[in-house]
């Protein structure tokens, strides 16, 4: 099925550890995020990618980085994991390049913990 | 900047009634509008958008959205509620005099009970 592919679905760290969370989607969408879900605080963007070569820093990017690896895959890196980064982490992705009105398809989450 | 609140952690609702979910928004510009479903351990599910045109928006699974410019409001409703419509409710604006990311409020979650 077309959609947004998110791997691991879950992940418990230790404090320092390293990972990187992997995202691809298979409808030629221009445009990719990753967000956090924390309880009470909705989603917050930490990075997003408006096209293929590009990334830009949203609400929350300390401590993360990020890859457009090709149009299809987006990935998140936690150098250094804290406990503080322990949420859930939602890739998404969109057709707008630029003023599009479409909205998002999310991946189904990672769980990440981390002790 | 914009920004979206919904007022209500936690809404219930009786099976077979009416509900509402509350979105208020601020922009600078137009608004673009999006309601999204979560349900447990998914991801965020596009219901419905209000873009330009006829204020009332419907969706999908019955939903329906009113945006009302006035009072900067985009309530998400129903006219008779189902069980399996119990989830988290996330609506997102975008401001278009500031690019294409949305800004989503902190969710609203909806039980119906039986």
């Amino acid at each position: 099925n077309a959609g947004v592919t998110q791997t691991p679905k879950f992940q418990v760290l230790k404090t320092g550890q390293s990972m990187t969370l992997q995202c691809a989607q298979d409808m030629n969408h221009n445009s990719m995020y990753w967000y956090r879900q924390d309880p009470g605080m909705g989603l917050r963007l930490i990075y997003y990618s408006a096209s293929e070569g590009t990334t830009d820093k949203g609400e929350v990017p300390n401590g993360y980085n990020v890859s457009r690896l090709n149009k299809r895959e987006f990935s998140l890196r936690l150098e250094s994991a804290a406990p503080s980064q322990t949420s859930v982490y939602f890739c998404a992705s969109s057709e707008a390049g630029d003023r599009g009105n479409y909205g998002y398809t999310f991946g189904s989450g990672t769980r990440l913990t981390v002790v | 900047a914009q920004s979206v609140a919904q007022p209500e952690d936690q809404v219930n609702v009786a099976e077979g009634n009416p509900l509402t979910v509350k979105c208020t928004y601020s922009v600078s510009g137009n608004p673009y509008l999006f309601w999204y479903v979560q349900y447990p351990n998914r991801g965020l599910q596009f219901l419905l958008k209000y873009i330009t045109g006829d204020n009332l928006v419907k969706g999908s699974y019955g939903f329906e959205a009113e945006f009302n410019k006035s009072q900067t409001s985009f309530h998400l409703k129903k006219p008779s509620a189902l069980v399996s419509d119990s989830a988290l409710y996330f609506c997102a604006v975008r401001d278009d005099n500031y690019g294409q990311n949305f800004v989503f409020g902190p969710g609203t979650r909806l039980s119906v009970l039986p």
